[in-house]
């Protein structure tokens, strides 16, 4: 089945500086790429997104970028801001109906004033 | 409310109690989740539902026993579980079952058990 490493676990950026967090899959089969962000006490919302049939998708400050080769996907944010402060946790999927979500064990990401 | 509500926030019990989690969505979705998060491990899927049919059992336990009245509710009951089960666990609702499918995760339970 699928496997998902993440790296780092934390991630400590000063604030306006850029942050990167890289995951890789075993499944050559995946092809859908979520990103969730979990706040401090809150609960885990989907941020950005990303399918096997592009490389790079942008939101604002935020993108993910997608290597199929490799087998790796990372996460960007630019311009931090202390808002950015959370956990962020990626994941692989087949987009296919039977098959299911599987998470990393998350980045946890702080941003110094 | 909007979304999905869970509660309690917090539940503290003895390894010999019986207690129970509940999970409610209002989003017209056909499909709920549990998941389990511990620290630095990744989120654990437990079981799912599809239109009130249980899809999915991740090799859970039997002291945790789901239920899924209709497809709005889903319960988590709890019986002589161990320190080990200590953990926040969530629920999660989505339009369908499907890899590709957004979740939309509840606040979650904190478990403390005794």
């Amino acid at each position: 089945g699928e496997n998902v490493e993440q790296h780092p676990s934390t991630l400590s950026v000063q604030e306006g500086d850029s942050a990167v967090i890289k995951c890789t899959y075993s499944d050559s089969a995946s092809n859908y790429f979520p990103w969730y962000k979990q706040e401090l006490g809150k609960r885990p919302q989907l941020i950005i997104d990303i399918r096997s049939n592009v490389g790079e998708k942008k939101d604002q400050r935020i993108a993910v970028t997608l290597n199929k080769t490799a087998k790796h996907f990372s996460l960007h944010i630019t311009e931090t801001q202390p808002e950015d402060s959370a956990v962020y946790f990626c994941a692989a999927a087949r987009a296919h109906r039977d098959d299911k979500i599987i998470f990393g064990k998350g980045t946890r990401l702080h941003i110094l004033p | 409310e909007t979304g999905v509500t869970q509660t309690p926030r917090h539940l503290v019990m003895g390894m010999t109690n019986k207690k129970s989690l509940k999970c409610e969505q209002h989003l017209g979705h056909n499909a709920m989740y549990w998941y389990k998060q511990s620290a630095k491990k990744p989120l654990e899927l437990m079981f799912v539902y599809n239109f009130k049919e249980q899809t999915e059992n991740n090799s859970v336990p039997s002291r945790f026993s789901p239920e899924c009245p209709n497809s709005s509710h889903l319960f988590l009951h709890l019986h002589t579980l161990q320190p080990e089960d200590s953990a926040l666990y969530l629920c999660a609702s989505s339009q369908e079952v499907g890899g590709d499918e957004k979740l939309f995760f509840g606040s979650g339970t904190q478990l403390s058990v005794l």
